[in-house]
């Protein structure tokens, strides 16, 4: 199994511009998350999704999209980016609904700066 | 929301065992107690979960006090590659939303 896979591992975007992250699980996990940190911090929740087609706000929301039209992905969309976006983005999966209450599996990161 | 509080950081030496501690003195009766770590460049990594009980694995031991306010994560020996932020997060059992704050820093000497 590879796991939690997440493309690009770089990406410097300019002001206003908009891109997709992506994360991909091979592990047939139900629950996927996505978690911003920025340094020196903990991760904060963007969104979450419980399974295909459900989606749910975290903490952190404002500024991001995602959509879950299948078990394995589950992209996250920058709309318009800000430089106060600039961090690293982690996605994660874990297995059944209450997946945050089993053992979360996180991809490497994607480090993201906006210029 | 139930506040977790940890040291900032924390030393250790290389094969003896660490007890890093977390203070959670307003968890509710059904907030889970998860511990994550994250070594340096990496995203987290599970550590262990519990909810009154002492749990232990492969990785470390976690002691909860009888009052629940405060647990303990064990790890048995230290080893190098155990230098990592340990979080300590509580979540409530219908809550999807995992919260880390900013961890304890544990390093690991030889």
């Amino acid at each position: 199994n590879a796991g939690v896979t997440q493309t690009p591992k770089f990406q410097v975007l300019k002001t206003g511009q908009s891109m997709t992250l992506q994360c991909a699980q091979d592990m047939n996990h139900e629950y996927m998350s996505w978690y911003r940190q920025d340094p020196g911090m903990g991760l904060r929740l963007i969104h979450y999704s419980v399974g295909a087609g459900i989606t749910d706000q975290g903490e952190v929301p404002n500024g991001y999209n995602v959509s879950r039209s299948t078990t394995e992905d589950f992209p996250l969309r920058l709309l318009s980016a800000a430089p106060s976006q600039t961090s690293v983005y982690f996605c994660a999966s874990s297995s059944g609904t209450s997946g945050v209450h089993y053992e979360q599996y996180f991809g490497p990161g994607t480090r993201l700066t906006v210029t | 929301d139930a506040k977790t509080t940890q040291p900032n950081s924390m030393e250790s030496n290389e094969e003896e065992p660490v007890h890093l501690p977390c203070n959670h003195s307003t968890i509710s009766g059904t907030d889970y107690i998860h511990w994550y770590r994250q070594l340096p460049s990496q995203g987290p990594e599970y550590v262990i979960h519990g909810l009154t009980s002492n749990v232990n694995n492969r990785m470390a031991s976690l002691a909860i006090a009888e009052d629940r306010k405060s647990s303990t994560l064990i790890l048995h020996r230290a080893t190098l590659r155990d230098a990592a932020v340990y979080y300590c997060i509580l979540l409530h059992h219908n809550n999807n939303d995992m919260r880390f704050g900013a961890g304890t820093r544990l390093t690991v000497k030889p």
